[in-house]
């Protein structure tokens, strides 16, 4: 069985600062890890993922995570936020050996960006 | 770009009404999921199906049934709808294997009154 835990359901910083999202996950077998991230009255959207190869892992927007298996982790990261990355985000890990398997999301981070 | 569509963004219907929410993809992937979203319990698996005509119970799937006729097209039925089904329901689609990235629609939002 395969979880994700997102510590903290919402994050405020200030422009300019940096950007640190929580993720920490649980999978029998290696994972695949990923960030999506949601804009209001819309769907998601991938930012970065983690499947194979380098595990510092870069997104759009700036964003980039870090793939740690000694500690079950995979938190997002911004050196330096702006208005418009407001949102909500999910991290989510599908285990490697299927290929018809699901994925299971975190319960989410709200992300405030203050002028 | 991928599309997937959902073909109502807000529904507001009675109880014991039977919904279907529908949803296309354009980009003939094997993978389609519901997803039903609430605040502070982010994304719950409703089904999914990887196939035609096949599908597969995801955590919370009492209430709910599905149909895929054609690949394109994922179905998600309310067989009678209750309050308790006020949501936001997401749509997915994903090529191949779980590496690879799930695309949404925008959402249906789903009042029951």
């Amino acid at each position: 069985a395969q979880s994700v835990t997102q510590l903290g359901s919402h994050v405020s910083v200030s422009e300019g600062a940096l950007v640190l999202l929580r993720c920490n996950y649980s999978s029998s077998v290696p994972p695949y890890l990923f960030w999506y991230v949601q804009y209001p009255n819309q769907g998601l959207q991938l930012l970065l993922k983690y499947t194979t190869g380098a595990t510092l892992v870069k997104g759009i927007n700036g964003f980039e995570a870090e793939f740690k298996k000694s500690e079950t982790s995979f938190h997002l990261t911004k050196p330096s936020a702006h208005m418009s990355d407001a949102a909500e985000y999910f991290c989510a890990v599908s285990d490697a050996d299927t290929n018809a398997g699901k994925s299971t999301f975190g319960d989410g981070t709200t992300l405030t960006v203050k002028p | 770009d991928v599309k997937v569509t959902q073909s109502s963004r807000y529904l507001v219907k009675r109880t014991g009404e039977k919904v279907f929410l529908e949803c296309v993809q354009d980009m003939d992937h094997e993978n389609m999921f519901w997803y039903r979203q609430d605040p502070g319990l982010g994304l719950r698996l409703i089904y999914f199906s990887y196939d035609v005509k096949m599908k597969e119970k995801g955590d919370i799937p009492e209430g709910y049934s599905v149909s895929r006729e054609k690949k394109e097209r994922f179905s998600l039925i309310l067989e009678s709808a209750s309050t308790n089904q006020t949501s936001m329901y997401l749509c997915a689609s994903r090529l191949g294997n779980s590496g690879n990235t799930i695309y949404f629609g925008e959402g249906s939002w789903l009042t029951v009154v």
